[in-house]
């Protein structure tokens, strides 16, 4: 079956610091992934999605992810953090269903920014 | 593009009342998506529209759920006799018909449900 793991409930960082959320999916074949961004009372914006091709992706508000299939994740990374990143992550998988697609989410990552 | 739009935002109902949510996709958008979002959770798959047909139902979408898209455009989620259990955040998302199904989901500010 189809599932998406973000092992990380909480993460902290300093502003200026670096982050990398960790994201693992299970889905037998050609997986296509997303990640997306929860602010408090904001709906859901995608941040950035792997398909297919070079296997760095590069995404909105400076963020990047790489799909790593060897390993089954897809990381989402920022060189620098800015205290407006301070939010929920969630990862997603979507596979072929009943002619559409179907998409599985992460149980989410909540990030905290220290000034 | 004014974005999808949900109503109400925030319900609160006695257990065992219906309650009745709307969501307005992007025009154009032809799926259409609803899921249910707990504490501490992602969003999870509750059902989803192609047009006005309904092509899936998660196994959390017990009998008490009812969802319809008539018409292909709004959509409507209905809970009947209401329980405490269903309290959570109800999301809508569509896609546009040029994705195909495969692309950014454009979100809703959810409902968020509380049954006392």
């Amino acid at each position: 079956a189809q599932s998406v793991t973000q092992p990380d409930i909480h993460i902290t960082v300093s502003e200026g610091a670096s982050l990398e959320l960790r994201c693992n999916y299970s889905y037998g074949a050609t997986p296509y992934l997303f990640w997306y961004v929860q602010s408090p009372g904001q709906g859901l914006q995608l941040l950035l999605k792997y398909f297919s091709g070079d296997t760095l992706v590069q995404g909105i508000k400076g963020f990047e992810a790489e799909f790593k299939r060897s390993q089954s994740s897809f990381n989402l990374r920022k060189p620098s953090v800015h205290w407006s990143d301070a939010a929920e992550y969630f990862c997603a998988v979507g596979f072929p269903t009943s002619g559409t697609y179907k998409y599985i989410f992460g149980t989410g990552t909540r990030l905290k920014v220290l000034a | 593009d004014t974005g999808v739009s949900q109503n109400p935002r925030h319900k609160i109902t006695k257990r065992g009342q219906n309650v009745t949510f709307r969501c307005d996709p992007i025009s154009e958008h032809n799926r259409l998506y609803w899921y249910r979002q707990t504490l501490g959770q992602g969003p999870e798959f509750l059902t989803y529209f192609q047009n006005e047909a309904q092509l899936e139902k998660s196994r959390l979408l017990s009998d008490r759920f009812s969802a319809e898209r008539p018409k292909g455009s709004f959509s409507t989620l209905e809970i009947q006799r209401t329980e405490q259990g269903d309290s959570a955040m109800y999301l809508c998302a569509s896609i546009p018909r040029r994705d195909r199904g495969l692309g950014e989901q454009y979100f809703g500010p959810g409902t968020r449900l509380t049954v006392t």
